[in-house]
């Protein structure tokens, strides 16, 4: 059990337009999902953190306004890249965790490409 | 304080060989510490995890030594496998913030 599944695994798209990425927990319910990016050759760098029906809290210097979360249910959350920039193009990676203070889970990843 | 530090950057084992990744910590808090492995492209998977109630935590071939005092950690891989290639990153978090603190990773190469 515990599998994370994202959709798309990659996208590329024109500089402007906006991308929704899912993240879905497929065999358990998770109250607490997260948003992740990864640059080349380094460490994951949390994004934002999501609980089900509730605003997603967001990790310093990430703007809330262009990284849109949402987390509808408690195996689902979205992420949006508004009007999408070349400089945003990453590995984006989401997790789940079960309950406060145990395993995350991670999902395969999204690679985006903005021309 | 909260930094986790990881070393080698990167390590390069002959086959059969022993892997050995070091990670240290400053906050006392931190209860939980995870290994995960990465293959490029993908997403991370968890390999092994250790709380400090205990010393060691073997699963395979996959050890994690843990030294409360020193505050210190260590993933051993046995017997290391060409399939072992990837990039390990070891974490910590407390039951309190379930935020991982991640190190910066280390590229294993097995050679054949």
């Amino acid at each position: 059990g515990a599998v994370v599944s994202q959709h798309p695994s990659w996208v590329i798209c024109k500089s402007g337009t906006s991308v929704k990425i899912e993240c879905r927990s497929l065999d358990f319910q998770a109250t607490t999902m997260f948003w992740y990016r990864q640059f080349p050759k380094q460490s994951l760098m949390l994004m934002a953190t999501s609980n089900e029906g509730s605003k997603a809290t967001y990790e310093q210097g990430v703007e809330k306004d262009k990284f849109l979360i949402n987390h509808a249910s408690l195996t689902l959350s979205t992420l949006t890249v508004t009007s999408a920039h070349p400089e945003d193009s990453s590995f984006y990676i989401c997790s789940a965790q079960r309950g406060t203070g145990e395993t995350q889970y991670f999902g395969p990843g999204t690679r985006l490409l903005v021309l | 304080q909260q930094q986790v530090k990881q070393s080698p950057q990167s390590l390069i084992v002959q086959k059969g060989g022993i892997s050995i990744i070091n990670c240290a910590y400053e906050n006392t808090a931190f209860d939980y510490f995870p290994w995960y492995q990465q293959f490029p492209g993908k997403g991370p998977a968890l390999l092994i995890a250790i709380r400090p109630d205990v010393s060691e935590k073997k699963e395979g071939r996959f050890t994690i030594s843990f030294n409360k005092s020193a505050k210190q950690f260590s993933l051993h891989i046995m017997d290391s496998q060409p399939g072992d290639s990837a990039t390990y990153f070891c974490a910590a978090s407390t039951r309190s913030n379930y935020q991982l603190i991640w190190g910066a990773g280390t590229k294993l190469i097995i050679k054949p």
